[in-house]
């Protein structure tokens, strides 16, 4: 079935920091979209990217729909202990999300 | 309700005890959907319903796996005959409309052990 590879698996980095983590897959998606999971929570909608080559920012929070529509990139810019957290990259296919297996990003104060 | 809610949020049974777990969805949306969360990993879809139309069960691991959505709305997911590997974190969502740009809302899960 469709799989996507998300990398890295895990970071610990210091508060201030800048942050990439990327989602590549051997499919195609029309919709890539970015999760944030906090413990004991379900997932939450970071940002959603609808079109080839789209650049979009949500605050900190920049991401990209790569042009061969078969891998994405999140940066997190000047990272805050708050976000801590495993973060999803996950590619829409009728109907259906197809996750990555995640980063989990500790942040040191 | 405001967002989308599951219960019970943890549940311990028995190896071959039946067990159900119930999701409330979002006032409104018509796209329910089911995904399992085992530790350390992604979600890996399991069944969604769309309206009144045939619900999409490709991503069941067996037939021990079921659901159905009552009048549209609550839907339950009902795993018979509980084995250990299906412990896990399971993750309900709901949409207003399916294959579209509309977010995938997540309930917080029911974490169900199986001893």
């Amino acid at each position: 079935g469709q799989q996507l590879n998300q990398s890295p698996q895990s970071m610990f980095i210091q508060e201030g920091e800048d942050v990439s983590m990327n989602c590549t897959s051997s499919s195609i998606f029309n919709t890539w979209l970015w999760y944030k999971q906090d413990p004991g929570e379900g997932p939450v909608l970071l940002i959603a990217l609808y079109k080839a080559g789209e650049l979009t920012s949500n605050g900190r929070l920049t991401a990209q729909f790569g042009i061969t529509r078969k891998d994405s990139f999140l940066n997190i810019s000047a990272s805050i202990p708050s976000d801590v957290g495993i973060y999803f990259c996950a590619g829409l296919n009728t109907g259906k999300l197809i996750f990555g297996q995640g980063t989990t990003l500790q942040v040191k104060p | 309700g405001a967002g989308v809610s599951q219960s019970p949020s943890n549940k311990v049974t028995e190896k071959g005890k039946d067990v159900e777990l119930r999701c409330d969805p979002i006032s409104g949306h018509t796209a329910l959907y089911w995904y399992r969360q085992s530790l350390g990993q992604g979600l890996e879809f399991l069944i969604y319903f769309q309206g009144n139309s045939a619900p999409d069960k490709s991503g069941l691991p067996s037939d021990r796996f079921s659901a159905e959505r009552t009048g549209g709305s609550v839907s339950t997911l009902t795993i018979q005959r509980t084995q250990q590997e299906d412990s896990a974190v399971y993750l309900c969502a709901s949409s207003s409309t399916r294959d579209s740009q509309e977010t995938q809302y997540f309930g917080p899960g029911t974490r169900l052990l199986v001893l």
